[in-house]
């Protein structure tokens, strides 16, 4: 099946630095997605890019649509405290009206140091 | 916003018992909603999908009779684990969109302890 490969899988930052985090696919998808998911807690999105060689923020975040339709990276800027968490990407297909199933990548874990 | 309730948020119960996950749409109708289930440190792994008024997709090597998803309506979606085992235990998390939409809304998860 389809597999995105998400990386890095965990990193420490301080507080204050940029962020870049990326996930890149064998096969095309016409979707893009990322999440946060906090302990306990389900996966929020982030943002949603849905054409190839799209960029879209949301605040201090920041993702990419790759022209390749492979790929896709989330930045996040200035970081805080509150941004400490597991970030996934997932890819969407487009299949009409049939299925929207979502592949997941396998999480990027986020530690900030104040 | 898209807002998906998940119910309960924990759950402990005997090995050999059942347990019920109720999913539901509160502000939209979800004609199609996805069951994962999260081991700790790992991503979400799809388990099934299921569209109102028919029977679930199980993703291969999902058993169909131990997890049950019924989709009566737009906005309830259960998931049913029948005579549960301690290695079940897991964090289940439905999510849930509308035909056409990217609009995928995740509910807050599910913590199943099975003793």
């Amino acid at each position: 099946g389809q597999q995105l490969n998400q990386s890095p899988q965990s990193m420490f930052i301080q507080e204050g630095e940029d962020v870049s985090m990326n996930c890149t696919s064998s096969s095309i998808f016409n979707t893009w997605l990322w999440y946060k998911q906090d302990p306990g807690e389900g996966p929020v999105l982030l943002i949603a890019l849905y054409k190839a060689g799209e960029l879209t923020s949301n605040g201090r975040l920041t993702a990419q649509f790759g022209i390749t339709r492979k790929d896709s990276f989330l930045n996040i800027s200035a970081s805080i405290p509150s941004d400490v968490g597991i970030y996934f990407c997932a890819g969407g297909p487009y299949s009409g009206a049939g299925s929207y199933q979502l592949t997941f990548g396998k999480g990027t874990k986020l530690s900030v140091i104040p | 916003g898209a807002v998906v309730s998940q119910h309960p948020s924990w759950v402990i119960c005997k090995s050999g018992t059942s347990v019920k996950i109720e999913c539901r749409s509160l502000d939209f109708q979800a004609t199609t909603m996805f069951w994962y289930r999260q081991f700790p440190k790992q991503s979400l792994m799809l388990m099934a999908t299921s569209n109102e008024g028919s029977k679930a997709t199980y993703e291969q090597g999902v058993e169909k009779d131990k997890f049950l998803i019924n989709h009566a309506s737009l906005t309830l979606s259960t998931l049913t684990v029948t005579s549960a085992h301690p290695e079940d235990s897991s964090f289940y998390i439905c999510s849930a969109t509308q035909d056409r939409s990217y609009g995928y809304t995740f509910g807050s998860g599910t913590r199943l302890t099975v003793v």
